[in-house]
């Protein structure tokens, strides 16, 4: 399986803030990967597709990149909305394996 | 807007049969661009995805499930189904159906907990 390592597992930023979250591949996954969203007693749901593509009405702020085996997701400026906790997710192999997540805070 | 729905017991005794599905609405579960997982996470914890199936009944399992899990699909009813045998403590979770795309996992249910406990 391929283990997908995530970063920080939490963090606490002010409203307005940058706030980054990296993901690392145990091995090359090119750019099949995927963060989501999850805010509590709710489903995830999708932000950014292939490393970097914005998914259909997912605000601006939101934008991911990278390719390989490191991957980064940013918000650029952190909003209250955004309380959730944050997961990559490889679909280069099976099986689709997670990060362990971002839980992220407002300060 | 497509919409999906788990549905199944809440409670299941250790060493049984976990049995949900979950219907698709609001568009057809046998198009040919998308796969139909099961990703479930325990209380507190990240996200595992447990399977998923192509409307032609191919089934793909994680490996450390593999032994205990079936999906199914039904097309007539635009329903798909998982099973999970041999139940114990650790599968205790919420468990979503979920669409997978081109791109991901864009549509997903709201979720389903499951308390195996005696």
């Amino acid at each position: 399986d391929i283990q997908m390592t995530q970063s920080p597992s939490s963090l606490s930023a002010s409203v307005g803030d940058r706030v980054t979250i990296t993901c690392q591949a145990s091995q090359d996954i090119s750019n099949y990967l995927n963060w989501y969203q999850q805010k509590p007693g709710k489903a995830p749901k999708l932000l950014i597709y292939d490393a970097s593509n914005l998914e259909t009405g997912v605000p601006s702020r939101f934008s991911g990149s990278g390719s390989g085996t490191d991957f980064t997701f940013t918000i650029s400026s952190l909003q209250p909305e955004d309380i959730a906790t944050y997961y990559c997710q490889q679909y280069d192999n099976l099986p689709h394996t997670f990060g362990g997540g971002t839980k992220v805070e407002i300060k | 807007q497509l919409q999906l729905q788990e549905s199944g017991p809440g409670l299941v005794k250790p060493s049984e049969t976990l049995s949900l599905t979950c219907t698709v609405s609001g568009g057809s579960i046998s198009s040919s661009s998308y796969y139909w997982g099961w990703i479930r996470q325990p209380p507190g914890k990240g996200l595992e995805w447990i399977g998923s199936i192509y409307y032609s009944g191919s089934t793909y399992y994680n490996p450390s499930l593999k032994s205990r899990v079936t999906i199914s699909v039904d097309t007539s009813k635009n329903q798909f189904s998982l099973k999970l045998s041999s139940v114990t403590a650790a599968d205790t979770a919420v468990y979503y159906c979920a669409r997978r795309g081109p791109a991901g996992y864009d549509y997903w249910g709201q979720g389903t907990l499951v308390t195996v406990s005696s």
